[in-house]
């Protein structure tokens, strides 16, 4: 049971957009739209910003949204904010079932 | 407000039991969600370990299978989670969350963790 790959880091300057991908297989991401995505803080629980690929949940910001194509999902923030510094992950349903995650993407606002 | 409080020794010898207690308010464990356990080592990324549902069946990592038990008190309205033959790799913050899924037939789908606890750190040192 290999985790899905998420790109270590990731940076962008306040106002621009930024992706991070989290590549699968066709054994999860690219069977099922059930890829959820969650952003973390140090030392904090990680908070659900991301649902069933594209879905926000009810008082996360429009400037985050999610795709998917293929075994790769994408999470994009628009208009970054120097709040959303943090680390975000992908999950996945896998088959057996099981439940995937990525390896994390550490996100920087210069 | 639906809460989860995890608890436990927060420090357990080399092959020996790790044991913790999710304990949930604001929402009945019987009602129809998913409830599971995801860990956390120091400075890496989330790992799922298992999860339990409405009619109590258990899923569990594979990797973790033979060392893993998840069981629920409904008249606590808590779950638990076992964890044999500990090792310094087991040293994580350990987080139990809400589960949403669906069921088709008989198979299972794991949607999303929505409510998250706030973690327990669990040392493994002699």
């Amino acid at each position: 049971q290999s985790a899905l790959t998420q790109p270590a880091s990731v940076s962008g300057s306040p106002g621009q957009s930024i992706t991070i991908s989290c590549t699968g297989t066709s054994s999860d991401v690219g069977t099922y739209d059930l890829v959820s995505w969650y952003q973390q803080y140090p030392g904090k629980a990680p908070k659900l910003i991301i649902f069933e690929v594209s879905k926000r949940p009810s008082g996360v910001s429009y400037r985050f949204s999610g795709s998917k194509s293929g075994n790769t999902a994408s999470l994009t923030i628009s208009g970054l904010q120097a709040e959303d510094e943090a680390d975000y992950y992908c999950c996945s349903h896998e088959g057996r079932p099981t439940v995937l995650f990525g390896g994390g993407t550490r996100l920087t606002v210069l | 407000q639906v809460q989860l409080q995890e608890s436990g020794l927060g420090l357990v010898k080399p092959s020996e039991t790790l044991s913790l207690i999710c304990k949930v308010s604001g929402y009945s464990v019987t009602n129809g969600y998913l409830w599971g356990w995801i860990r956390q080592p120091p400075g890496k990324g989330l790992e799922w370990i298992a999860s339990l549902d409405p009619g109590w069946r258990t899923h569990y990592n594979p990797s973790l299978k033979s060392r893993v038990t998840m069981s629920v008190d409904t008249s606590k309205n808590q779950f638990s989670l076992s964890l044999t033959s500990v090792t310094a790799a087991d040293t994580a913050v350990y987080y139990c969350a809400r589960l949403a899924h669906d069921v088709r037939g008989s198979e299972t789908f794991f949607y999303h963790f929505d409510y998250w606890g706030l973690g327990a750190l669990v040392t493994v040192s002699s």
